[in-house]
């Protein structure tokens, strides 16, 4: 199975600040078929991202998803308030479906 | 709207089993692959199967291969999960999860249900 890795496992960062987040697969992915996900503590996750950098309707504009080879990333342009959360990346070009183990955003 | 609604989580001893439901409506059911997909208590998300649009395939992580069995009933328009031989680590929130297109193995997760939690114990 394809592994994927996220990095940081923690991000302490202030609102209105620009961040980028990694997740960097085992082996290349078909189709850029990655996609990134929300967690809010409670609650199910929210696609953000798939195909790698298309935005699911919805999502704002601040949020963009790169790729260059096997690592992904997805950045943040300006952080708002309600940014601060739990994101995952997930592969879905090749079976089994993989998650990466997720970055924790959190306030400084 | 689409909505996902899961039932049958509960607390059950290591052994037993569990059905779990998830029933889908906002959508035409029979056009869509829908997954199960578990976090544990503060662990990250892991997918567990899929059943394709028309039923005829299923797929499963191997850490649940034999054990759980992935179902759908159109009729009803709801997904299924059969959880056999629980263990104390398949404690977790489960999502029913429904893919964000129809085309053919394109996987992501567009719509979630809230989940239901399996909390297996003695």
């Amino acid at each position: 199975e394809i592994v994927m890795t996220q990095s940081p496992a923690l991000l302490s960062l202030s609102p209105g600040e620009r961040v980028t987040l990694s997740c960097g697969a085992s082996q290349s992915l078909s189709n850029s078929n990655l996609a990134w996900y929300q967690q809010k503590p409670g609650l199910a996750p929210r696609l953000l991202i798939y195909d790698s950098s298309t935005r699911a309707t919805g999502i704002p504009d601040r949020f963009s998803g790169g790729r260059s080879g096997t690592d992904f990333t997805l950045t943040v342009s300006r952080l708002e308030p309600e940014d601060f959360a739990v994101y995952y990346c997930q592969q879905y070009g090749t079976s089994p479906i993989t998650f990466g183990q997720g970055t924790r955003l959190e306030i400084k | 709207q689409v909505l996902l609604v899961e039932s049958g989580g509960a607390v059950v001893q290591p052994g037993k089993s569990l059905r779990l439901s998830c029933t889908a409506s906002g959508f035409t059911f029979t056009n869509y692959a829908v997954h199960w997909v578990r976090q544990a208590p503060g662990k990250g998300l892991e997918w567990l199967a899929k059943i394709s649009f028309d039923g005829s395939n299923k797929y499963y992580a191997d850490s649940v291969k034999g054990r759980f069995t992935i179902s759908r009933d159109d009729s009803k328009n709801t997904l299924y999960l059969q959880l056999n031989s629980l263990r104390p680590e398949d404690t977790a929130v489960y999502f029913c999860a429904r893919v964000g297109t129809t085309a053919k193995n394109v996987e992501y997760f567009l719509y979630w249900g809230q989940g239901t939690l399996v909390t297996v114990s003695s």
